[in-house]
Formats: structure tokens, C-alpha cells, sequence
């Protein structure tokens, strides 16, 4: 079992649509949580942290369940310049590494 | 602001050649991660280094190394490449040891024919 798993997706989704994504880590001592955002062919970027009380920064929103090892991401209202690879990362206790998911391709159609 | 600069951006070697990709941090960035991703993956990592010492390792071929110098940049030697070294190769940076957030380079691409 991978140490992070994601919804393979692909997410095709027309504008305007709620879209979620979750990811489920096996490592219970895991530290910290992010959902990260690569465009084709360039670099992951941070898209926001996960904090244990939730979090919410405009039309996205991130949860997580330390009970059941996951987190999730929420997009509303989804737009065009939406589309992309949302990646699930994981830092565990010896947090030299961050853990990548496979990562959930969202393509939004006008 | 400044972000992590990696170079080169593209490279073309033949099997069993040498290659040399370089990290420069952002500037105070006392961490470096190097990750490979290959076509359709999500990135793997490989290693990383922590105030110039290897702080932990992951898949990284023993035909594969890497270390941080004095001013923090940070280089990954690759030898006798093999095809399936094809990737794109990131390096990120943090500051302080697992503080979560990492910046990523653009990226340098490894073609080998």
C-alpha cells in the first residue's frame, strides 16, 4: 500500500461545478498536510496547508480526519483556470521528506 | 522575490553518461529536496539535506549522489545513465527542518537517448 493515496480521477467537471478530491495517508504519526497544484510540465505549488480545524481560503477548502487518515479538498464554483494536478502531500515525524500522492487530474469544461 | 533556481533546464545525454543538475535555494532556505518525476507520475523523492547533512533518503539509485555545499546550493550527480533516468528533476526548498511548505524549481529535464 502506497503511503498517500488519491481518487485516481480523472475529474472532468463542467464550470460552475463542486468538485472534491480526498487522499488517505497510512503513516497515523504524520505530522502535516498540504495540497499542492501542478500545471503541466512545471512545478508543484502550494496550494494550501490542512489544518486539523479545517481551513478555508475562497472557493477551496481543506479537512482533515486524523481518526480516519484523510483529508480532503473542496473546489466550488470551479473555473476554467482551475484545471490541473492537485497533489496530496504528507509530511511524516522525521519530516526531512514530504510524500507525494499520485496526484488528481481536474479538467474544467466551459 | 527570489525562488529556487535549478539548472540546467534541459539536458540530453546517451546511457551510461554522467550528468550534473544544480539547486540554488532560495536565499535562507536552509533545506534542500530533491525529487524525480517521470511522464505521468507524481514525483518521488529522492533525497534531501538539512544545514549541509544528508537528512534522509529515498528511492535514490546508489549510481546516484548528491550533497549541499557551504553556501546551501545543492548539486545531484547522476552516473552511467540508463533510459528510465528520463524525468524531470525538482529541487525544493524550505526553511528550517520540517516546517511542511516546500518551493520548487522549475525543473531541470533529463532526456537520455
Amino acid at each position: 500500500r502506497k503511503e498517500v493515496e488519491q481518487d485516481p480521477g480523472p475529474f472532468n467537471v463542467p464550470e460552475g461545478a463542486t468538485v472534491a478530491f480526498n487522499c488517505t495517508y497510512s503513516n497515523s504519526a504524520s505530522q502535516s498536510f498540504f495540497w499542492y497544484r501542478q500545471d503541466c510540465r512545471k512545478e508543484p505549488k502550494l496550494l494550501m496547508s490542512v489544518y486539523s480545524s479545517g481551513n478555508e481560503d475562497g472557493r477551496f477548502t481543506a479537512q482533515l480526519n486524523r481518526a480516519s487518515q484523510y483529508i480532503s479538498l473542496l473546489i466550488r464554483d470551479s473555473k476554467l483556470s482551475d484545471s490541473a494536478t492537485y497533489l496530496c502531500v504528507v509530511n511524516g515525524t522525521n519530516a526531512g521528506k514530504s510524500t507525494f500522492g499520485d496526484g488528481t487530474t481536474l479538467t474544467v469544461k466551459p | 522575490a527570489a525562488g529556487v533556481i535549478q539548472s540546467p533546464r534541459h539536458l540530453i545525454k546517451e546511457k551510461r553518461e554522467t550528468a550534473t543538475l544544480k539547486c540554488y535555494p532560495i536565499p535562507r532556505h536552509d533545506t534542500v529536496y530533491w525529487y524525480q518525476q517521470g511522464p505521468g507520475q507524481d514525483p518521488q523523492f529522492l533525497i534531501s539535506f538539512y544545514e549541509k547533512m544528508q537528512s534522509d533518503k529515498g528511492s535514490i539509485p546508489d549510481r546516484f549522489s548528491a550533497q549541499q555545499f557551504s553556501d546551501y546550493h545543492s548539486e545531484l550527480n547522476m552516473s552511467s545513465l540508463e533510459l528510465g533516468d528520463s524525468a524531470l528533476y525538482f529541487c525544493a526548498s524550505s526553511s528550517g527542518w520540517g516546517t511542511g511548505e516546500l518551493f520548487f524549481g522549475e525543473g531541470s529535464r533529463l532526456t537520455v537517448l
